[in-house]
């Protein structure tokens, strides 16, 4: 199973831009990258999912270098409402191949 | 649609005591999850289904059991509660997920707040 490292929290501003990076060294060829993010007293909720290069939706952005060994999820412009905590998973498919770590705390600020 | 529903959303039990949580889906998922979630961590697998019928362990199993009757419930059986088992537990779904089409995003319920005292 591939394990995850991402930072414990980061602070952010309202309006900026942020790049949560999580570093994943023992990634399989078959294994793909999903972001989900988790508000208090809710289930996570997915964001993103990539295998490599960049993926783009309407909520982030996902850049997988070419090696794949790590990955950061970009939050253009975050608002209050963005203050979460934030998991990187790596694994093949159906969740029980997959980790969910200890995930990333963002806090935005006014 | 309803998506993944857990009921109860909060319960005490003693010591000792059994009781059963409850999730059930509405999208035709055929896995199913159950995690737990301490406060400051991330969530551990405790069991899983790949379909009706069909059940798995997890990282954390002890203590548990699970069952799939149909495909839009699974229920998770506490037999002898312990304060250990003092967590939020989360229910997901997924469809289908083997193979090389990718992994296909877990639907979470809104979890269960468990306190055993």
């Amino acid at each position: 199973l591939a394990k995850t490292t991402q930072p414990i929290s980061m602070d952010s501003y309202e309006g900026q831009e942020v790049n949560i990076t999580c570093s994943h060294n023992n990634i399989a060829t078959n294994d793909y990258i999903t972001w989900y993010q988790q508000f208090p007293s809710q289930g996570p909720r997915f964001i993103i999912q990539g295998y490599k290069t960049k993926v783009t939706n309407e909520v982030a952005s996902l850049f997988i270098p070419a090696d794949r060994k790590s990955s950061t999820l970009s939050l253009p412009r975050v608002s209050l409402s963005d203050t979460a905590v934030y998991y990187c998973l790596v694994g093949l498919t159906g969740g029980f191949k997959t980790i969910f770590g200890a995930g990333t705390r963002l806090f935005v600020k006014a | 649609n309803a998506g993944v529903t857990q009921t109860p959303k909060f319960r005490i039990l003693k010591i000792g005591q059994s009781m059963t949580l409850q999730c059930t889906q509405d999208m035709n998922h055929n896995y199913m999850y159950w995690y737990r979630q301490d406060p400051g961590m991330g969530l551990k697998l405790i069991y899983y289904s790949v379909g009706a019928g069909i059940t798995d362990k997890g990282e954390v199993p002890n203590g548990y059991n699970v069952s799939r009757s149909t495909t839009e419930d699974f229920p998770l059986r506490l037999e002898l509660a312990a304060p250990s088992q003092t967590s939020v537990y989360f229910c997901a779904s997924s469809y289908a997920g083997m193979g090389s089409d990718g992994n296909q995003p877990q639907h979470f319920g809104d979890g269960t707040r468990l306190s055993i005292l």
